[in-house]
């Protein structure tokens, strides 16, 4: 049963465009939601975070956004880079961050 | 950032051969580490959780004296592929807690068992 959607395998952007990454969860008792990265034949690399407690964190050109109510977050990249190309996996955790259930990623490709 | 170093990041073993993959972080104190595998076209999946100074906590369905993962010291969490066989061939990636929010990923291993 995966507790942790991301129903776009893919997505392809124009250069300059917002990017828009949907992740989209079942379990009301997660608190904690991260956004990872993963270049081809890589580790995942951490991206950006988000705590229940807030609906919008920022940092620089990636900005997550929570809804509780729908139990939905998103990813935006603004603007895209061609370097943004990579598959971008979200993951929630619901207690001290002990585990972590992650989607099944979303492949971004932005066109230069 | 945090560092989290995995080491190696590409073996090739014999079937039947053990195999061991370390995991370190390197600038933080991290009490839980992960061990993931990813399998092609597909997420991560959990294979276990490590705890520092007691038994791993395996996920159902992953063989634990297969998968040995040994959590000896606070930057330090090793994953041994007992008896690898072809099938086992796959990326395996740690990753460690920072203050027990914050996960941060190792560079992950490819292990090709010929």
């Amino acid at each position: 049963d995966q507790q942790v959607k991301q129903n776009s395998p893919s997505l392809s952007v124009q250069e300059g465009r917002i990017s828009i990454l949907n992740c989209d969860y079942t379990n009301s008792m997660f608190d904690y939601f991260l956004w990872y990265k993963k270049y081809p034949a890589e580790g995942p690399t951490f991206l950006i975070s988000i705590s229940s407690i807030k609906d919008k964190n920022e940092d620089g050109r990636f900005t997550v956004f929570l809804n509780k109510s729908a139990k939905h977050l998103s990813l935006h990249i603004v603007p895209s880079q061609p370097g943004d190309s990579a598959v971008y996996f979200c993951a929630a955790s619901g207690d001290t961050g002990n585990q972590f259930y992650f989607g099944t990623g979303t492949s971004l490709t932005v066109i230069p | 950032g945090a560092v989290v170093s995995q080491h190696p990041s590409r073996v090739i073993c014999k079937s039947g051969t053990s195999v061991k993959i370390e995991c370190r972080s390197l600038d933080f104190q991290a009490t839980t580490m992960f061990w993931y595998r990813q399998f092609p076209k597909q997420s991560l999946m959990l294979m276990a959780t490590s705890n520092e100074g007691s038994k791993a906590t395996y996920e159902q369905g992953v063989e634990k004296d297969k998968f040995l993962i040994n959590h000896a010291s606070l930057t330090l969490s090793t994953l041994t592929v007992t008896s690898a066989h072809p099938e086992d061939s796959s990326f395996y990636i740690c990753s460690a807690l920072r203050m027990n929010t914050e996960a941060f990923f190792g560079q992950g291993t490819r292990l090709t068992v010929v």
